[in-house]
């Protein structure tokens, strides 16, 4: 089965400065790669996703991007507000998001004011 | 409108007792799934329901936990009988035809 792993585990960065999570994937034929943000005591949100045959695409301050051939994706935010400090979660998918969707273990991020 | 309802929030029982977890998705969304989180770690698939039918059980650990999705909306979870190891955070999530997935709050359980 599919093999999402996820680093770093922990990232601390002051307020301003931009974040950088990744994750890679095992299974080539995974098309759908989510990426949810975790706040204590709720559910994972989504924040962003993108799918094969996308290499890029931004929100605003968050930015992933898709590299098929290695398979793996990232996760950019840019301008960190505090608000941004949460756990980050990526997932990959196949059947275009309609199937379950397979986690990393998470990143802490920390933004420090 | 009204996102995933999940409730209990909190469920705190003895081992070998059993627990039912209640999920409400998202009016019109055909897919439900439920996920356990363990302390630290990502949420893992344990089934994933289209419309009535579960789809997707593979994962589901089936000589205690079983899953029902009566009329295609709302869906229970249940473990008969609990271990300690069961203790983790149980999400729903549900989706409309293959798009995005939203995630309830979660029920958390500690067996003691």
């Amino acid at each position: 089965g599919e093999n999402v792993e996820q680093h770093p585990s922990t990232l601390s960065v002051q307020e301003g400065d931009s974040a950088v999570i990744k994750c890679t994937y095992s299974d080539s034929a995974s098309n759908y790669f989510p990426w949810y943000k975790q706040e204590l005591g709720k559910g994972p949100q989504l924040i962003i996703d993108i799918r094969s045959n996308v290499g890029e695409k931004k929100d605003q301050r968050i930015a992933v991007t898709l590299n098929k051939t290695a398979k793996h994706f990232s996760l950019h935010i840019t301008e960190t507000q505090p608000e941004d400090s949460a756990v980050y979660f990526c997932a990959a998918s196949l059947g275009g998001g309609a199937d379950g969707l397979t986690f990393g273990k998470g990143t802490h991020l920390i933004i420090q004011p | 409108e009204a996102g995933v309802v999940q409730s209990p929030r909190y469920k705190i029982i003895e081992k070998k007792q059993p627990v039912a977890f209640w999920c409400n998705p998202i009016s019109g969304h055909n897919t439900l799934y439920w996920y356990l989180q363990n302390l630290g770690q990502g949420p893992e698939l344990l089934i994933r329901y289209e419309n009535e039918e579960a789809v997707d059980d593979s994962q589901l650990p089936k000589d205690r936990f079983s899953a029902e999705r009566l009329k295609g909306v709302d869906s229970t979870l249940k473990i008969q009988p609990a271990e300690l190891g069961d203790s983790a955070v149980y999400l729903c999530a549900s989706s409309l035809a293959g798009h995005e997935q939203f995630f309830g709050p979660g029920t958390r359980l500690t067996v003691l």
